[in-house]
């Protein structure tokens, strides 16, 4: 089992809907959780930090947080296509110092 | 001001024949980490340095990965005797401070160094 896990799409949807991905994670003791865009050929983005459970917007973006279990998440709303991308969900351990990335969820968005 | 720079950007490089990939973090940047990242793949750890001590280097695959950063500024991650598995892209990320609890420092990457191996 990978330490970061998530689906490796490509989830389709179309403008204006709202795009959902899911990231599990498995080292209970992780405490820091970031969303990073990865446009194809460039190198990542940071998009959102979350480090507390419950849910964290900024403008189109909201992501939510259960450590209970082991889950965190990235909603966009009214998606554009230029929200085009790999999203990696990315995870710092206890020892904070260094991410643990998931394989990435492709999303294609078609006007 | 300026991000995080890498060079070469593009690299290809006969299977046995060393390499040596620079990165420049954002200055005063203490924490500089460096990731490889297979196509297809996410990113995958390979060393952390604070300032001048390399702190972790659980990722380096084989004895073959060699990472340095003297002076505390720039790094330079070097592979001897190159092999096709190593064709990947390699990013280096900086962060402001060296691992607050927690880890919610962001880390900024570099475009990345994309190196073939033939």
């Amino acid at each position: 089992q990978k330490e970061v896990e998530q689906n490796s799409g490509p989830l389709s949807v179309p403008e204006g809907a709202i795009a959902s991905l899911n990231c599990t994670y498995s080292d209970r003791g992780s405490q820091s959780f970031f969303w990073y865009r990865q446009y194809s050929g460039k190198s990542p983005e940071l998009i959102m930090s979350i480090y507390s459970n419950g849910d964290k917007e900024d403008g189109r973006f909201t992501a939510q947080l259960n450590k209970a279990s082991q889950y965190v998440s990235l909603l966009i709303r009214d998606s554009q296509p230029s929200d085009s991308a790999t999203y990696l969900c990315a995870v710092n351990g206890a020892a904070g110092n260094k991410l643990t990335f998931g394989g990435g969820t492709r999303v294609l968005v078609k006007p | 001001g300026a991000g995080v720079s890498q060079s070469p950007r593009y690299k290809v490089a006969k299977r046995g024949q060393d390499v040596a990939l620079r990165c420049d973090p954002i200055s005063g940047h203490v924490s500089l980490f460096w990731y490889q990242q297979a196509l297809g793949q996410g990113p995958e750890f390979l060393t952390y340095f604070q300032n001048e001590a390399q702190l972790d280097k659980s990722g380096l695959p084989s004895d073959r990965f060699f990472a340095e950063r003297p002076e505390g500024s720039v790094s330079t991650l070097k592979i001897q005797r190159t092999q096709q598995e190593d064709s990947a892209v390699y990013l280096c990320a900086s962060s402001l401070a060296p691992g607050l609890a927690g880890g919610r420092d962001t880390q900024y990457f570099g475009p990345g160094t994309r190196l073939t191996v033939l």
